[in-house]
């Protein structure tokens, strides 16, 4: 069965610390895709990655990176330097290659920037 | 303007009537997408659309019917609105269905009294 987990619920940094969000995920499937959200208070969803099962390698973008690693069945997300407009909620996503509907999200990590 | 709409922003209605959230994109993407978004609960699907004609249900369906007569609407109806329908509805839509990006409306916050 599918499921995400990102066990830290809120998580509070001092602006311009590092942080790393948690997303652990579990599939039967060998062919899966992976995604991370963000909802900031405007309230709609941005899409920030998606990562397919097969492609392991860290990906870098600007002050955001994303580490994937099969091993451990996670996909953790860090904010280098954070800045205050990275307050949003952060969600974890997973779908698996043979369903076209079903995308499991993770229940979310709310993460505030302390200015 | 490109992009997704839902309407309205806001609504609050009484239990037992019938509201309808609409959806309209306008990227001609194939796929569309109802969510809810509860405390607790993250995002569930309700229902979603391959296509034109095409809707099938999702994870929390009942009390809800969608259509989608035209590829750029995917409007969700609550027949007889409860208070466990309060919620934040979001509507999506995406090229390749759930292992694509998707794009997401600004929700439309739900109250039933």
């Amino acid at each position: 069965a599918q499921k995400v987990t990102q066990a830290q619920t809120e998580i509070s940094v001092v602006e311009k610390e590092d942080v790393t969000l948690d997303c652990v995920y579990e599939t039967r499937d060998t062919t899966y895709y992976l995604f991370w959200y963000k909802q900031p208070p405007s309230g709609e969803l941005v899409f920030l990655i998606r990562r397919n099962s097969f492609d392991e390698q860290n990906e870098i973008s600007g002050r955001y990176s994303w580490n994937f690693q099969k091993s451990t069945s996670s996909f953790n997300f860090t904010i280098t330097a954070s800045q205050v407009v990275d307050s949003a909620v952060y969600f974890c996503a997973l779908s698996e290659a043979d369903r076209d509907d079903k995308i499991i999200f993770g229940k979310g990590t709310r993460l505030h920037i302390l200015p | 303007d490109a992009g997704i709409t839902q309407s309205p922003r806001y609504k609050i209605t009484e239990t037992g009537r019938q509201v309808t959230l609409m959806c309209h994109q306008t990227w001609s993407h194939s796929y569309m997408f109802w969510y809810r978004q509860d405390l607790g609960h993250g995002l569930r699907l309700i229902y979603y659309s391959a296509a034109a004609d095409i809707t099938d249900k999702g994870e929390v369906p009942d009390g809800y019917v969608v259509s989608r007569s035209k590829t750029e609407n995917f409007p969700l109806t609550l027949e007889s609105a409860t208070r466990s329908q309060t919620s934040v509805y979001f509507c999506a839509s995406s090229d390749g269905g759930a292992n694509t990006e998707a794009f997401f409306g600004q929700g439309t916050r739900l109250t039933v009294v």
